[in-house]
């Protein structure tokens, strides 16, 4: 899991609640990635951030919002409006967004909605 | 659209055998191919990460060939342990694409005894 940390392992919501999940990396790394892992499905990015202060939309962004305040923090938050948001979830960091660098992954938050 | 696919979707072996896992891509510019192992419930762990140059690339165990010819690659697991039982994943990332990965299904690996 190196050094990125994801908290909770699980979370539970009531549907119609929004939540925020927690990944923060002491890597010094410039470029974080939120990832939803479904059942049989390949992972799918969520939000991605290349720098402090700036992040982009991935392939499923609609019903989730991010901020980068902080280079070591990259917090998620799932809204009400995430019409399927139970999911395991995964964060990733990168030193830079060049694509030949590896991609370190979070150990993982589980989210259930009911 | 870029793509990569995996097979076999499982595959249940015994301790001590040697096991090969195959992946299919149609992601292009290329820039490179990685392999990562996933236990259950944990996040990925990168096992090789291969160029457009390489040909093969070894971690202990683990050994991945790439053909970009025919955008084929595939992880020979020799001499395989209990350890080794999990999801493996294969994943293709584009040039210029600020690190943007696409990810296959994964191959769920069993050794059983």
């Amino acid at each position: 899991d190196g050094g990125i940390t994801q908290s909770p392992k699980y979370l539970f919501r009531k549907e119609g609640q929004n939540v925020t999940l927690s990944c923060e990396q002491n890597l010094n790394h410039d470029a974080m990635y939120w990832y939803r892992q479904d059942p049989g499905q390949g992972l799918r990015l969520i939000y991605y951030s290349q720098i402090v202060n700036d992040f982009q939309k991935g392939d499923i962004a609609e019903g989730y919002s991010v901020s980068r305040e902080k280079k070591e923090s990259f917090p998620l938050t799932v809204t009400s409006a995430q019409k399927n948001p139970t999911a395991f979830y995964l964060c990733a960091s990168t030193i830079t967004g060049d694509s030949s660098y590896e991609q370190y992954f979070g150990p993982g938050t589980r989210l259930t909605v009911t | 659209k870029n793509q990569v696919e995996q097979s076999p979707q499982s595959l249940i072996i015994l301790e001590g055998k040697n096991c090969t896992l195959q992946c299919n891509y149609t992601v292009s510019p290329f820039s490179n191919l990685r392999w990562y192992k996933q236990d259950t419930g944990r996040g990925p762990v990168s096992l090789t990460i291969m160029t457009f140059s390489e040909n093969t690339k070894s971690n202990g165990r683990y050994t991945a060939t790439l053909d970009a010819d025919t955008k084929q690659s595939s992880l020979h697991i020799t001499a395989s342990q209990l350890s080794d039982s999990a999801s493996y994943i294969c994943v293709v990332s584009v040039v210029g694409g600020g690190n943007k990965l696409t990810f296959g299904t994964g191959t769920q690996l069993k050794v059983e005894l």
